[in-house]
């Protein structure tokens, strides 16, 4: 019953490439992040939205943008990739009042 | 401005031994907190919420203001407990606040 879906489990760009990252959720949820996980750094807001077409800056957006034209998806976009974009890349979702269902995570490697 | 702090990286326990991950937590109004776990090739899932107040896998977590923690407790830790541990802070309806994890290896 997966509910948080990213479509690539795994990934490996060269630098320089524009990079998409798409998470899609079958619960209605308004509410979706982005959240990049380093070892020793946790879990850091790259960008959020509440609502279609609308989007929010978190900690660290730099190099990054998103696109939430429909409800149910929200992808991350690397403008140009490059090796400290090397990440694990998580996408989540929430009803409001509620806490995070994660999708399984997309490994990006930037070469 | 609202901050999540897990002191412990890693923290190693024998099995059958008592279990304690700290997690400290820094806002001025009324917090909701966190457990969040992540085992090895799992996905990222809730473990347990402060406002629940229930035990899961056996851990339970106290919220305590007057010290500002939300410790995650376990009094017999299990081989399958070995996993990555996150605390979160909710402030309203902003994004969660997350520590930077404590990974937890329990010794057979």
């Amino acid at each position: 019953d997966v509910k948080v879906t990213q479509s690539s489990r795994y990934l490996v760009k060269r630098t320089g490439e524009k990079v998409f990252l798409e998470c899609v959720q079958d619960m209605d949820h308004e509410n979706m992040f982005w959240y990049r996980q380093d070892p020793g750094l946790g879990l850091r807001l790259i960008y959020f939205s509440y609502d279609v077409k609308m989007k929010e800056k978190g900690d660290i957006p730099e190099g990054y943008s998103v696109s939430r034209e429909k409800k149910e998806r929200f992808s991350l976009i690397l403008e140009s990739a490059s090796t400290n974009q090397t990440s694990m890349y998580l996408c989540a979702s929430r009803e409001v009042g509620y806490g995070y269902t994660f999708g399984s995570g997309t490994r990006l490697t930037v070469v | 401005a609202q901050r999540v702090t897990q002191p412990e990286k890693l923290l190693s326990v024998f099995k059958g031994a008592p279990v304690e991950l700290k997690c400290n937590y820094s806002y001025s109004g009324s917090p909701e907190l966190f457990w969040y776990v992540q085992y090895s090739r799992q996905r990222l899932q809730l473990l347990l919420r402060h406002i629940s107040r229930e035990s899961i896998k056996g851990f339970t977590a106290d919220l305590n203001k007057g010290e500002t923690s939300f410790h995650l407790k376990k009094p017999f830790a299990q081989e399958e407990d070995s996993a990555m541990y996150y605390c979160a802070l909710n402030s309203g309806n902003t994004p969660l606040v997350f520590g930077k994890g404590t990974r937890l290896s329990v010794i057979a």
